[in-house]
């Protein structure tokens, strides 16, 4: 039990384009979901956390316009990087909170290219 | 705030070594430990946990027990195999705050040579 899932796990865009990725939850329902950015060779950065129902809480300094965070369904969170630049190339990873439990389970990944 | 300070890497055995990965934190609660993996190119994996002082989780050969009084949390594996080689990350998670947001540290690179 407790499976993330994400989709796609590889992507390649073309600089100026938006790309979505979707984070769902499997089998539970997570109220919270958490983004994070990980750099070659890099521990995980938190992004921010995204609430159901409710605004997405960012980190300091990762812009909100730039990473646009939706938690519709006690489900699926995704996250979409607009105006997508070789910069925001990255692993983008999720997590989701097992709701009554100290725990996170994490998703694969989702490997960004931007070209 | 809550920290995590882990070994730096790359480890590099010979399969069949014995391992040692240590992990130190700091939390101004009762934190939850935890050390997760990852294979290439992969998420995270949970590895194996424990909630509480002198607890031990153990999972696939790998152990840490928690340690409050040296507060460590230290992975350790009898004989390695050239499977086990991946990042792996030692975190915190402290309930006091309200957040569960995990504190990791900054992983540790496993490399074991058949």
């Amino acid at each position: 039990g407790a499976v993330v899932s994400q989709h796609p796990s590889w992507v390649i865009c073309k600089s100026g384009t938006s790309v979505k990725i979707e984070c769902r939850s499997l089998d539970f329902q997570a109220t919270t979901m958490f983004w994070y950015r990980q750099f070659p060779k890099q521990s995980l950065m938190l992004m921010a956390t995204s609430n159901e129902g409710s605004k997405a809480t960012y980190e300091q300094g990762v812009e909100k316009d730039k990473f646009l965070i939706n938690h519709a369904s006690l489900t699926l969170s995704t996250l979409t990087v607009t105006s997508a630049h070789p910069e925001d190339s990255s692993f983008y990873i999720c997590s989701a909170r097992l709701p009554g439990y100290n725990e996170q389970f994490f998703g694969p990944g989702t490997r960004l290219t931007v070209l | 705030g809550d920290s995590v300070t882990q070994m730096e890497g790359p480890v590099t055995l010979s399969e069949e070594a014995f391992l040692t990965i240590n992990c130190t934190y700091t939390a101004t609660g009762y934190p939850s430990l935890f050390w997760y993996v990852q294979y290439p190119g992969e998420g995270l994996q949970l590895l194996l946990k424990a909630t509480k002082a002198d607890d031990k989780g153990s999972n696939k050969g790998f152990e840490a027990t928690y340690r409050k009084e040296t507060t460590s949390f230290h992975l350790e594996k009898g004989s390695v195999q050239v499977s086990d080689s991946a990042v792996y990350f030692c975190a915190l998670s402290d309930p006091a705050g309200g957040s569960y947001i995990p504190t990791f540290g900054r992983g540790t690179s496993l490399i074991v040579h058949p």
